[in-house]
């Protein structure tokens, strides 16, 4: 365990729906990413937070929401998503924006239906 | 801008041989580099990194890897691989001058490892 937790493991929605991802790490770290693995591609940074305050949006559809209340919690909000979004989701963090290597959650399984 | 070029999508190894996995970089700068490693249903776990000093860098598991500044390579090896190695293996890249944006940690399109009895 790399001591970043990612709930659910596995999510099936529907375009219509609304659903969100959250990851949870008590390691002390004050920067937290969202990453998008999806098959024969590179990792796809999407959000990174540090000390609660959004400081990168890489060109992600607004359909994907962040929220990270705190340092140690951050959600991905879902709403009308495509089929195309079906990735595997990967949190992590690491103890500041410097600071490597990063921990990664064990990451939710997303399939768009 | 960083790119990390992983050229293999699968490598094949006997147990009990070694193996390597290649990567190859492009960076403003000196770089970090870092490997991990992803088993099935599982997220990413840190190998390994390359900051300064020894260009022979050793990891968990038994893995180390070679930086190669002339050739821009930072390829993994492990003198005999073992069943339970298999799984997905990513390379990543960051420049050391850090530039505010985040930590832009690059990463490759991984290698697939098959170790086979």
């Amino acid at each position: 365990e790399t001591g970043v937790t990612q709930t659910p493991r596995h999510l099936v929605m529907g375009m219509t729906n609304k659903k969100s991802l959250k990851c949870e790490q008590h390691l002390g770290h004050n920067a937290m990413y969202w990453y998008k693995q999806s098959a024969k591609k590179p990792l796809e940074l999407m959000f990174v937070y540090s000390l609660e305050e959004r400081v990168e949006n890489n060109s992600v559809p607004s359909r994907f929401s962040p929220e990270c209340p705190n340092s140690s919690h951050l959600f991905l909000h879902l709403h009308t998503l495509q089929p195309e979004d079906s990735a595997l989701y990967l949190c992590a963090s690491s103890q500041d924006l410097r600071g490597l290597p990063a921990f990664f959650g064990q990451g939710t399984r997303l399939t768009v239906v | 801008a960083q790119s990390v070029a992983q050229p293999e999508d699968q490598v094949n190894v006997a147990e009990g041989n070694p193996l390597t996995v290649k990567c190859t970089y492009s960076v403003s700068g000196n770089p970090y580099l870092f490997w991990y490693v992803q088993y099935p249903n599982r997220g990413l776990q840190f190998l390994l990194k390359y900051i300064t000093g020894d260009n022979l860098v050793k990891g968990s598991y038994g893995f180390e890897a070679e930086f190669n500044k002339s050739q821009t390579s930072f390829h993994l090896k492990k003198p005999s691989a073992l069943v339970s190695d298999s799984a997905l293996y990513f390379c990543a890249v960051r420049a050391i001058v850090f530039t505010g944006t985040a930590s832009k940690l690059t990463f490759g399109t991984g290698t697939r490892l098959q170790v086979t009895l």
